[in-house]
């Protein structure tokens, strides 16, 4: 059975930093782009960012570009969310999202894991 | 960037009925499509995707059709468990989505 379970969110102050886990199993997850994608409360839906199967590729919208780092270890079935000086905005459930090669929707999403961004 | 302007913002219908979403790209995404159901407490679960492509285990109630910068997605047959938000999604470039339907039983 597929399984994408994230962790790592919690409250965490304006400035700071915060890294986001995903725990991947059910499928060769190295065989997989992955993705982070984003939902502030009663929002709708945005891409964060993208990384190949073999982590050096990766890919940011301007919203979190030079704030937000992406990044797996293969090893461990596992993607990583880096994030720095964090704003309000930021606030949000964010969920990791499986892409397969040569395809680009997202194919299977966890259940996310929320984020706050206040003082 | 690629916008997607997506309507209505929510709909209200009875059991057995039809129900048609839309979706309009800024310009062209070549069917570069997918269409995403969400319920109430739950991520996003992928229903449709190159536009007309059913995924798998989606019931055959759900299609989606259009080209160029015009889509939709139509549930026929209305049932209980499609209550949820629907959202699109373009892939041409990068990613970008639409701001959801709210669907509710009349």
């Amino acid at each position: 059975e597929v399984q994408l379970v994230e962790s790592g969110g919690g409250l965490v102050q304006p400035g700071r930093s915060l890294k986001l886990s995903c725990a991947a199993s059910g499928f060769t997850f190295s065989n997989y782009y992955m993705a982070w994608v984003r939902q502030a409360p009663k929002k709708g839906l945005e891409w964060v960012a993208t990384i190949s199967t073999s982590g050096s590729r990766t890919y940011y919208p301007d919203s979190v570009k030079g704030r937000f780092t992406i990044s797996r270890d293969n090893a461990k079935s596992s993607l990583y969310l880096q994030m720095n000086s964090l704003k309000s905005e930021d606030t949000a459930t964010y969920y990791c999202a499986r892409r397969e090669l040569g395809y680009w929707y997202f194919d299977f999403w966890g259940p996310g894991t929320m984020v706050t961004v206040s003082s | 960037d690629i916008q997607m302007t997506q309507s209505p913002a929510s709909l209200s219908a009875s059991l057995g009925e039809t129900v048609t979403i839309e979706c309009r790209a800024s310009e062209d995404i070549y069917s570069n499509l997918a269409w995403y159901q969400q319920k109430p407490g739950n991520s996003p679960q992928l229903l449709i995707y190159d536009a007309n492509s059913l995924a798998d285990g989606v019931p055959s109630r759900f299609s989606g059709s259009g080209s160029g910068t015009q889509y939709s997605l139509k549930i026929n047959s209305l049932q209980s468990e499609d209550v949820a938000s629907y959202f699109c999604q373009q892939y041409n470039n990068y990613y970008t989505f639409g701001a959801g339907t709210k669907l509710e039983l009349k």
